[in-house]
């Protein structure tokens, strides 16, 4: 069976400091992997998308780059922090032709820019 | 891109009572997906649905793909207080590969 991985789980960084969070999906081949932000519990805006290796699809303009070293690994990314980064971020993968596919999601990274 | 309007936005309810909350959208979808959340957690999957018209359970959980396409809606049954949580719609786009959500709709149970 797939699973999905993200690490860490909280994290505390200043504000300028650089930002990698981690998501590994086991037990699938060519998946396609997400971003997602989650503000105050609520609203899931899609940060990155990726179908490939190297092939990344940013949605929103921002602080933040993705990265896509291995098949099913994909990697979030920021040089300088800012306040406003903080907030809760979930992986995703989903297989097969998106349009009659749905989305896992993994248990999230809640981040806090102080 | 496809919006979709999810009602109501919370809810409060007592503890053995049946909850209802819809999903629309402007635009057809060929999947409906219902996923629950539990605090500081990711979404989980609970229903999807790949067929106008179709009914499908999950348990005390039955969610709906509307006729026109255009919408579903997800009934939990005698509610429990573990029915606490965010509960998302969404579907995936017809092209591309984005996955668009609903708002969301807050269940809170009180025992």
């Amino acid at each position: 069976s797939q699973t999905i991985h993200q690490w860490p789980a909280t994290l505390v960084q200043p504000v300028g400091s650089p930002l990698s969070l981690e998501c590994t999906v086991e037990g699938t081949s060519n998946p396609n992997l997400y971003w997602y932000r989650q503000a105050a519990g609520r609203g899931l805006q899609l940060l990155f998308y990726s179908v490939g290796i190297g092939q990344i699809s940013s949605e929103v303009p921002q602080n933040l780059s993705a990265s896509r070293p291995q098949d099913r690994q994909f990697i979030l990314s920021s040089k300088k922090l800012l306040l406003s980064d903080s907030g809760f971020y979930l992986c995703a993968w989903s297989e097969g032709l998106v349009a009659f596919g749905s989305l896992h999601f993994g248990n999230g990274t809640r981040l806090t820019v102080t | 891109g496809q919006q979709l309007n999810q009602s109501p936005q919370s809810m409060f309810i007592q503890e053995g009572e049946d909850v209802s909350m819809n999903c629309t959208s402007s635009s057809i979808f060929n999947t409906w997906l219902w996923y629950k959340q539990d605090p500081g957690e990711g979404p989980v999957l609970l229903i999807a649905l790949y067929k106008a018209g179709e009914l499908t359970s999950n348990g005390r959980l039955t969610a709906q793909f509307g006729i026109t396409r255009k919408d579903s809606f997800l009934n939990i049954s005698a509610s429990i207080p573990s029915d606490v949580g965010i509960y998302f719609c969404a579907g995936p786009a017809n092209t591309g590969n984005q996955f668009y959500f609903g708002t969301g709709t807050s269940l809170t149970v009180i025992p």
